[in-house]
């Protein structure tokens, strides 16, 4: 049974640009949520996906978007990209379903400049 | 005010000392999660409980529905406990998290 991973590790970018981030989920689990957790703060919920589909948003604007695969894996999208964007984003597989435990990722650290 | 908030945000203590950290919701939750948030980023689920306690190692979690209200306590504490302790409550779709809780405990 593999962990959640997340790539890429680190990542610098600059102010306008665009990220995809990537996660890889929990074998068996078919949900895949995202979070941004800001210097300091606790983790905020961006979007979940199930079966391919979002199902469920947080506050955050259309220029975050997603994609979840057959395989479960996820990738998170940011177009045009602003300095408050600058976090680590955290992704968490689970099973649909079940209130079961989350599995977090170890996460990706995404610096704007 | 957040929806779940953590006391105290910041707790020093020295090796052995007994730790709690409390938690307070407001919102309607199926389970309250234990997390533990190293440096490195990584997060890692200590207890996910809907009722009464639970307890791994030197770990204890406890939580009261009617209050809602959730704590978690380390007996014999260490140096290598120290991080940052979430809480989290489970909704139907996502997790809304505290804002931590920074322990550290010196030796």
């Amino acid at each position: 049974e593999t962990g959640v991973t997340q790539s890429p590790t680190h990542l610098i970018k600059t102010r306008g640009q665009q990220v995809t981030l990537r996660c890889s989920s929990q074998s068996g689990h078919n949900t895949v949520s995202w979070y941004q957790q800001a210097l300091g703060q606790g983790p905020q919920f961006i979007f979940q996906y199930y079966r391919e589909e979002e199902n469920g948003r947080g506050n955050f604007p259309p220029r975050f978007s997603g994609l979840q695969f057959p395989n479960y894996s996820s990738e998170l999208n940011v177009n045009a990209l602003e300095l408050d964007d600058s976090a680590l984003y955290l992704c968490a597989s689970s099973f649909k379903g079940q209130v079961g435990e989350q599995y977090f990722g170890p996460g990706t650290r995404l610096t704007v400049t | 005010k957040n929806e779940v908030e953590q006391s105290p945000q910041n707790l020093t203590a020295q090796e052995g000392e007994f730790i709690t950290i409390n938690c307070s919701y407001s919102v309607g939750i199926s389970a309250l999660h234990w997390l533990q948030q190293h440096p490195g980023g990584g997060i890692v689920s200590l207890f996910m409980l809907s009722s009464g306690k639970k307890k791994h190692g030197r770990l204890i979690a406890t939580i009261n529905i009617q209050e809602k209200h959730s704590s978690l306590h380390i007996t014999a504490s260490h140096p290598r406990d120290s991080a940052v302790y979430i809480c989290a409550a489970q909704g139907a779709q996502k997790l809304v998290f505290g804002q931590g809780t920074r322990l550290t405990i010196n030796p």
